[in-house]
């Protein structure tokens, strides 16, 4: 099915460990997007990119990296991992940013 | 800046009874108005949407309509039902490619049997 698909759905790291969080669109949409859920605060947005080679920051950048080479895909890095980045990932892109966003299942990611 | 407000859960319901889920908003310009629905375990599904005042976006039974005056976009539904359980996003966009998507916090909602 077309949509956007990110892996993996879960995942535990141990902190100061490396990961890289993956999400792929197969609708050719320019603008995607991650953001972090946690309880309470809805969604954040990490960063986002308006097309291939263009990247921007979001509300909560701070030690998360992305990079967009393909318009298919948006992988999140995330650094040195720490346990205040506990959270729920979700992906997400569409055409443009005004547009409706079509979103991923998520990443349920623990740092110990 | 351009925010969301939205009205705080949880909201518990009878299923059968009226709902209204209030969302405001503040924007410099023209925003479009969402409205995205998340079921437990899922990720964000769009309900329904608005690209200009007055427009009314409807589906599955729920309705918003875009007030430039009040700056609303109101979620409401005539009769829930159990089904309907899950949080209800207010969302704002522009239609620009340097743009971001302002969301609101979130409003649960329970629907007993």
């Amino acid at each position: 099915n077309a949509g956007v698909t990110q892996t993996p759905k879960f995942q535990v790291l141990k902190t100061g460990q490396s990961m890289t969080l993956q999400c792929a669109q197969d609708m050719n949409h320019e603008y995607m997007s991650w953001y972090r859920q946690d309880p309470g605060m809805g969604l954040r947005l990490i960063h986002y990119s308006v097309g291939a080679g263009i990247t921007d920051q979001g509300e909560v950048p701070n030690g998360y990296n992305v990079s967009r080479s393909t318009t298919e895909d948006f992988p999140l890095r995330l650094l040195s991992a720490a346990p205040s980045q506990t959270s729920v990932y979700f992906c997400a892109s569409s055409y443009s940013a005004g547009e409706s966003q079509h979103f991923g299942d998520g990443t349920r990611l623990s740092i110990l | 800046g351009n925010s969301v407000t939205q009205m705080e859960g949880p909201v518990t319901l009878s299923e059968e009874a009226f709902l209204t889920i209030n969302c405001t908003y503040t924007a410099t310009g023209y925003p479009s108005l969402f409205w995205y629905v998340q079921y437990p375990g899922e990720g964000l599904q769009l309900l329904l949407k608005a690209t200009k005042a007055d427009d009314k976006g409807s589906n599955k039974g729920f309705e918003a309509t875009y007030r430039k005056e009040t700056t609303s976009f109101h979620l409401e539904k005539g009769s829930v039902q159990v089904s309907d359980s899950a949080v209800y996003f207010c969302a704002l966009s522009f239609y620009s490619s340097a743009s971001k998507i302002i969301f609101g916090s979130g409003t649960r909602l329970s629907i007993r049997p």
